[in-house]
Parts: structure tokens; C-alpha cells; sequence
């Protein structure tokens, strides 16, 4: 099993563009989250989703957009990158709610935007 | 309001001493869960224990164990003979039952080094 995968390890965006990130899972899990880390502000939620075709605000929603059309799947989209959104994102999964269970976090996404 | 403190922005000990990373919670709710995760240098957070408000008997784990402290709101989390693959970021967090969102809160963690 690969667990979570994340897709691009490493982005540079110019403010205005977009990009989407992609998150996928082989472990069935129902829930999937997306975080964001900066320095000195440990894991802060983004969006998050209890199962297929369902998504939720976390923490820090504004500028971003997520979909789960597929159980397997997340993704975060940029519509229009903003240097503020410099960070590294983490896409984590979990078999019951995360609020419960063992959270299974994928490698990173390096994004920064100029 | 649901909160978590990691007071210890980092930690450098040599190696083989024992240390212990605090994380100190807030929450409204008397049903709730606290974890500890791990991010070594190569990134990936790596969960660690999980525990429920209800059971506050202290885990150990080979070298790593935990003290949850209710009347305190403290869970602490103890290395024994720290080795230099220790060296990581570590998250504490907590999740609130009754008024459960199936989301967690994160600590701002402790970075600890350990020398050689």
C-alpha cells in the first residue's frame, strides 16, 4: 500500500495563477483532510470531507477549494495564488472521523508563490 | 474555547538524557481526545497515541511514555535515553467530543534536537 500520496512535492506559482493539488488515498479510508503549515503556526485545517461528494471548512478555508468526487481522492485548488499562501500542505486521512482516529498524513506540498 | 499550548518552542538535549516536551489544553467539553504526532526531517507527520478524557492512566511505549494530568489539563510526553533519530518536530492536539466537528487542533509543537 502507498498509503497517502500527494501531488506535486514542489510548486512555484506567480500570484494570479492557479493550480490544483491532488491527494490520494488506497487505504478506503472516508475521511481526508488538507492542512497547511507555516512556521511557528503548526497544522492549521483548511477543508476537510467526512466521505465521497461531501466537503467542509476548517480553519483557513478562504482561497481555496476542495472537491471529493472520488472516495480515494481530494483535491485543493488556488484560484488565484496569493504569496500569503506560501506553505507547505499536508493531506492526511483516517479511517473513522480525525477527531477519533490515527490521522495517516501523505509527504507534503512545497507551494510558493512569487 | 478549544485550545492547545506547547509552551517549548524547542528543546536541544544531548543524547541519552531524558526530556520531556509539555502540552498543556483547553476545552468546554468533558468528552475529548488528545494526540501526540511526531515530524521528523523528512517531514511526514507520523502519529504517535491517542487518548480519550476518560482514561487517565499513563501510557508507556518502549522509551516514549505520556502523563495525562485532567485536574492539570496537561499531556505530557516524556523520552527516556533520547537518541539522535528523536530529532523531530513534535505535535500535540486535541479534539472535542460533544461538539465534535470531526476536526482536531494542533499545538504549534516543540522541535527537539538531540546531540550527538
Amino acid at each position: 500500500n502507498a498509503g497517502v500520496t500527494q501531488t506535486p512535492k514542489f510548486r512555484v506559482l506567480k500570484t494570479g495563477q492557479s493550480m490544483t493539488l491532488l491527494c490520494a488515498q488506497d487505504m478506503n479510508h472516508e475521511y481526508m483532510y488538507w492542512y497547511r503549515q507555516d512556521p511557528g503556526m503548526g497544522l492549521r485545517l483548511i477543508h476537510y470531507s467526512v466521505g465521497e461528494g461531501t466537503t467542509a471548512k476548517g480553519e483557513v478555508p478562504d482561497g481555496y477549494n476542495v472537491s471529493r468526487l472520488k472516495k480515494q481522492n481530494f483535491l485543493l485548488g488556488l484560484e488565484s495564488a496569493a504569496p500569503s499562501q506560501t506553505s507547505v500542505y499536508f493531506c492526511a486521512s483516517s479511517l473513522l472521523s480525525g477527531s477519533m482516529d490515527e490521522q495517516f498524513f501523505g509527504p507534503g506540498t512545497r507551494l510558493t508563490v512569487l | 474555547a478549544q485550545k492547545v499550548t506547547q509552551a517549548q518552542t524547542e528543546i536541544s538535549v544531548v543524547e541519552k538524557e531524558d526530556v520531556t516536551l509539555d502540552c498543556v489544553y483547553e476545552t468546554r467539553d468533558t468528552t475529548y481526545y488528545l494526540f501526540w504526532y511526531k515530524q521528523p526531517p523528512s517531514g511526514e507527520l507520523v502519529f504517535l497515541i491517542r487518548r480519550n478524557s476518560f482514561d487517565e492512566q499513563n501510557e508507556i511505549s518502549g522509551r516514549y511514555s505520556w502523563n495525562f494530568q485532567k485536574s492539570t489539563s496537561s499531556f505530557n510526553f516524556t523520552i527516556t535515553a533520547s537518541q539522535v533519530v528523536d530529532s523531530a518536530v513534535y505535535f500535540c492536539a486535541l479534539s472535542e467530543a460533544l461538539y465534535r466537528d470531526d476536526k482536531i487542533i494542533f499545538g504549534k509543537g516543540t522541535r527537539l534536537h538531540i546531540l550527538p
